[in-house]
């Protein structure tokens, strides 16, 4: 196992586009996060999924975001009518229930012009 | 809700110099743990100490969890060690453990 994958690494895009972010977590972990991180900041919390449902979801994640984890194991988070206001580095992770310790991954920055 | 204040919000060190980073928590928490990011954005998990102390090599970190604050220690600073420290914890009753992180402590090594 290669860690947490997270495909592209690097998004740029047209305001008012959708996108779509791939996560692919620690196999045997079925918890999984995604965060938020904007330039100087601490990532923030954006919602998490035990397997495949999606159990808690943060105000941060307006109307036009949206995640999927079909059969608990990749993830996938889209943005629709994307805003300058999304850009930032979006991180996903994964962790064992029960276990508080993440594995991060590389995150996707998002530039949206 | 929950507040995690992390200090000196950057630091710059001389190759080989030891210092210590600190944590506040507002409230109480369990869990804690502690980051590494790295200038590729890399997040890197370096402690998960509820309380206690504990050692990795030239890194160690002490979480005193009834005074609510946490103490990374970087030891023979080398310049892979720059980047962003960051400390997270869950809410002590949260069962999903969403992580709460403070705002950072930019290190910079210099050779």
């Amino acid at each position: 196992d290669t860690g947490v994958s997270q495909n592209p690494r690097h998004k740029i895009t047209k305001r008012g586009q959708n996108v779509t972010f791939r996560c692919d977590p620690i196999s045997e972990h079925n918890r999984l996060y995604w965060y938020r991180q904007t330039l100087g900041q601490g990532p923030e919390f954006l919602t998490y999924f035990q397997n495949e449902a999606q159990l808690e979801k943060s105000r941060l994640l307006s109307d036009r975001f949206s995640a999927e984890r079909p059969k608990g194991s990749f993830s996938t988070l889209e943005i629709q009518r994307t805003e300058q206001g999304d850009s930032a580095m979006y991180l996903c992770a994964s962790s064992l229930v029960g276990n508080y310790g993440y594995t991060f991954g590389s995150g996707t920055r998002l530039t949206v012009v | 809700g929950i507040q995690v204040e992390q200090s000196p919000p950057d630091l710059i060190l001389q190759e080989g110099a030891n210092s210590t980073l600190r944590c506040n928590f507002s409230d109480s928490v369990n869990n804690l743990q502690w980051f590494h990011q790295n200038p590729w954005g890399q997040l890197i998990n370096l402690f998960y100490i509820p309380s206690g102390t504990k050692q990795n090599g030239r890194l160690s970190a002490t979480t005193v969890a009834t005074e609510r604050y946490s103490l990374l220690y970087i030891s023979s600073s080398q310049t892979t060690d720059s980047g962003v420290y960051f400390c997270a914890a869950p809410l002590l009753y949260n069962q999903g453990g969403k992580l709460i992180f403070g705002q950072g402590t930019e290190l910079s090594v210099k050779p």
